[in-house]
């Protein structure tokens, strides 16, 4: 999984509840992301950081927040978990984005219930 | 203008035989148009990409066909295998820094 790790692999919280994923990568890449995979819908953007402290929003960001404070980690934070938000969520990184030939890599994801 | 349609959703083949996925466009700004094969619990992995400067791109087994004036791109996998048996997402990038993506569609080969 090029080096990227998500914890916790998976987690059952209550409504209302904060959570919050990390996505931790060895390989230097300027870029990272998230997104959550549900059946229907494939994979829908969360959040990106292209950068330390630079993030901005995908398709599906209500409800989501995420921070990015050194280059190795990416934390997407739900500041009060609904159910909607039951999901695989994925982490990926990639070297420069989408520039020639360089693509995103996957993390192994993180099944999260919210109850 | 930012979907991309994929389909079909599901698709059965036996062995050796060529299944073909096809993908829709909107938006003639997407520059990037990359196939990912996922396996049950496991995270989504590149297997074949095409910028539309090319119509078709090669790689083993598994080919890329794109059409860019009718904005659609396929895949087709040649001489399937059980073990290509897996949910295969297109995507589209709109620009450097993102990719939307398909809605997916898992594959089945029987021996």
């Amino acid at each position: 999984d090029a080096g990227i790790t998500q914890s916790p692999r998976h987690k059952v919280t209550e409504t209302g509840t904060p959570v919050t994923l990390r996505c931790h990568q060895t390989e230097n890449h300027r870029y990272m992301y998230w997104y959550r995979q549900d059946p229907g819908h494939g994979l829908r953007l969360i959040h990106y950081s292209y950068g330390v402290k630079d993030t901005d929003k995908g398709e599906v960001s209500d409800g989501y927040s995420v921070s990015r404070s050194k280059t190795e980690d990416f934390l997407l934070t739900l500041e009060s978990a609904t159910s909607s938000q039951t999901s695989v969520y994925f982490c990926a990184i990639s070297p420069r984005g989408f520039m020639g030939t360089d693509t995103q890599y996957f993390g192994p994801g993180t099944r999260l219930t919210v109850l | 203008q930012q979907q991309v349609k994929q389909s079909p959703q599901s698709l059965i083949v036996q062995k050796g035989g060529i299944p073909i996925i096809n993908c829709a466009y909107e938006n003639t700004a997407f520059d990037y148009f990359p196939w990912y094969q996922q396996f049950p619990g496991k995270g989504p992995a590149l297997l074949i990409a095409i910028r539309p400067d090319v119509s078709e791109k090669k790689e083993g087994r598994f080919t890329i066909s794109f059409n860019k004036s009718a904005k659609q791109f396929s895949l087709h996998i040649m001489d399937s295998q059980p073990g290509d048996s897996a949910t295969y997402f297109c995507a589209a990038s709109p620009n450097t820094d993102k990719l939307i993506f398909g809605t997916g569609t898992r594959l089945q080969v029987f021996p």
